[in-house]
């Protein structure tokens, strides 16, 4: 089955400065790839998907990449807000959900 | 006008006790889920169903059990109450299909067996 894998599991960055969070992936089917972000005391939601056709995508100041052959996706957040702090999971999943499996979560700090 | 909801919000009961969890979403959605959040924040599915089909996450213990009265709504049954069933539990659905992975949480409900 589907192994989601998650780095860092904790990261603090200053406020205005950009963070990274990275994943690795095992099933070469998995085609969706998508990031949820959790508040404290919410349910995750999500953030920005990505599909195994497309390289990069960018919503404001988020983007992910994704690089199929070596099966692993990232998130990069420039320009961090305090409100940014929360708990970053990365998922897989087939297109049309199948498989799918979280990541272990990082929980990002934004320092002011 | 939530979109998944969840009752109750906490809940503490003693060991061997037998539980539910109520969850309701107003979306549409074809597909619901049950997750458990432990300590660590691990996110972990227990099941899926949709209309057609329930899957079972092969490590859940038999004492739980999902019951859908209808497409709107999945309850959780937890029979015989552990110490270790204490977490978070999550509530989801998703539209399916291959624009519909995006799947929508409730608020979550925080268990605690003492």
């Amino acid at each position: 089955g589907e192994n989601v894998e998650q780095h860092p599991s904790t990261l603090s960055v200053q406020e205005g400065d950009s963070a990274v969070i990275k994943c690795t992936y095992s099933d070469s089917a998995s085609n969706y790839f998508p990031w949820y972000k959790q508040e404290l005391g919410k349910g995750p939601q999500l953030i920005i998907d990505i599909r195994s056709n497309v390289g990069e995508k960018k919503d404001q100041r988020i983007a992910v990449t994704l690089n199929k052959t070596a099966k692993h996706f990232s998130l990069h957040i420039t320009e961090t807000q305090p409100e940014d702090s929360a708990v970053y999971f990365c998922a897989a999943m087939g297109n049309y959900g199948q498989n799918f499996v979280f990541g272990p979560g990082t929980r990002l700090s934004v320092l002011p | 006008d939530t979109a998944v909801s969840q009752t109750p919000k906490y809940l503490v009961t003693q060991m061997g006790n037998d539980k539910s969890i109520k969850c309701e979403q107003n979306l549409g959605h074809d597909t619901m889920y049950w997750y458990k959040q432990d300590s660590k924040k691990f996110l972990k599915i227990m099941f899926s169903y949709n209309n057609k089909e329930l899957i079972i996450n092969e490590t859940v213990p038999n004492r739980f059990s999902p019951k859908s009265p209808d497409k709107a709504h999945l309850n959780l049954h937890i029979n015989s109450l552990e110490l270790g069933d204490s977490a978070v539990y999550f509530c989801a659905s998703s539209q399916g299909g291959y624009r519909g992975n995006e799947q929508f949480f409730g608020p979550g409900t925080r268990l605690t067996v003492l």
